[in-house]
C-alpha cells in the first residue's frame, strides 16, 4: 500500500489529453514539493516534473504538472505511442523522513 | 553529461550481506545529495535511502532500517550501500539517484540483487 495514492492504470488515444491523478497527505503532498516520472519499459525511470509543474530540459511541453492542496496531477497533451510506459509520483514525507512514492500508473495509448 | 553507474549486484543468500557502489561523473558529486531508490519485479518504486551532500545525515526506510547504511566517499565521487541480513523480500533492481530539493531527480540503470537459497 503505497503513502500517495495514483489510478493503476489510465489510456487513452493518439492526440487526446491524458491526466494522471496523484493524492496524498498534509504531511507530504499538502507541504511539500511533487516530482513525477517517466519509466519506459525495461529502463530507468526518467524526470518529467520537478518542483509540481516544472519541466527539466528536453522533456516536451505536452507534459504539465500541477497541484491543489494534498492532490497533484500530470497531464498529458496530443498523446503519442511513445508515452506508453508507468508514471510515478514522489514527494518528501515530514512525518516519514523520508520520500514517499505513489504505487505507479500504467499508461496505454490505444 | 550527467552519469550514475550501479555495481555490486548478485545473487545471495538469505540472511547474507551484499554491498552495492554507484560512481558518479559529470556533476559536482560533493554538491548533492544522494538517494537509494528499489524496485521489485514488476512492482512500483520504494525509497531506500538519502544521504546529506556532507555526509553528516542519513535518513532510511522502515523496512530497511538497521539492516541497510547508505555512506559516500566524495573523493572517489563513490555513493555506497550496505545490505546486511537480506530478505528474500530485498529482491529488486537498485537504482542510485541524484538529489533535487530532496527528492529524486537523475537515475542511474540499476543494479540487479537476488536474495534466494
Amino acid at each position: 500500500q503505497s503513502v500517495l495514492t495514483q489510478p493503476p492504470s489510465a489510456s487513452g488515444t493518439p492526440g487526446q489529453r491524458v491526466t494522471i491523478s496523484c493524492s496524498g497527505g498534509s504531511s507530504n503532498v499538502g507541504l511539500n514539493p511533487v516530482n513525477w516520472f517517466q519509466q519506459l519499459p525495461g529502463t530507468a525511470p526518467k524526470l518529467l516534473i520537478y518542483d509540481n509543474n516544472q519541466r527539466p530540459s528536453g522533456v516536451p511541453d505536452r507534459f504539465s504538472g500541477s497541484k491543489s492542496g494534498t492532490s497533484a496531477s500530470l497531464a498529458i497533451s496530443g498523446l503519442q505511442s511513445e508515452d506508453e510506459a508507468d508514471y510515478y509520483c514522489a514527494a518528501w514525507d515530514d512525518g516519514l523522513t523520508g520520500v514517499v512514492f505513489g504505487g505507479g500508473t500504467k499508461l496505454t495509448v490505444l | 553529461q550527467v552519469q550514475l553507474v550501479e555495481s555490486g549486484g548478485g545473487v545471495v543468500q538469505p540472511g547474507r550481506s551484499l554491498r552495492l557502489s554507484c560512481v558518479a561523473s559529470g556533476f559536482t558529486f560533493s554538491g548533492y545529495a544522494m538517494h537509494w531508490v528499489r524496485q521489485a519485479p514488476g512492482k512500483g518504486l520504494e525509497w531506500v535511502a538519502v544521504i546529506s551532500r556532507d555526509g553528516s545525515n542519513k535518513y532510511y526506510s522502515d523496512s530497511v532500517k538497521g539492516r541497510f547504511t547508505i555512506s559516500r566517499d566524495s573523493s572517489r565521487n563513490t555513493l555506497s550501500l550496505q545490505l546486511n541480513r537480506l530478505r528474500p523480500e530485498d529482491t529488486a533492481v537498485y537504482y542510485c539517484a541524484r538529489d533535487g530539493r530532496w527528492l529524486p531527480d537523475f537515475w542511474g540503470q540499476g543494479t540487479l540483487v537476488t536474495v534466494s537459497s
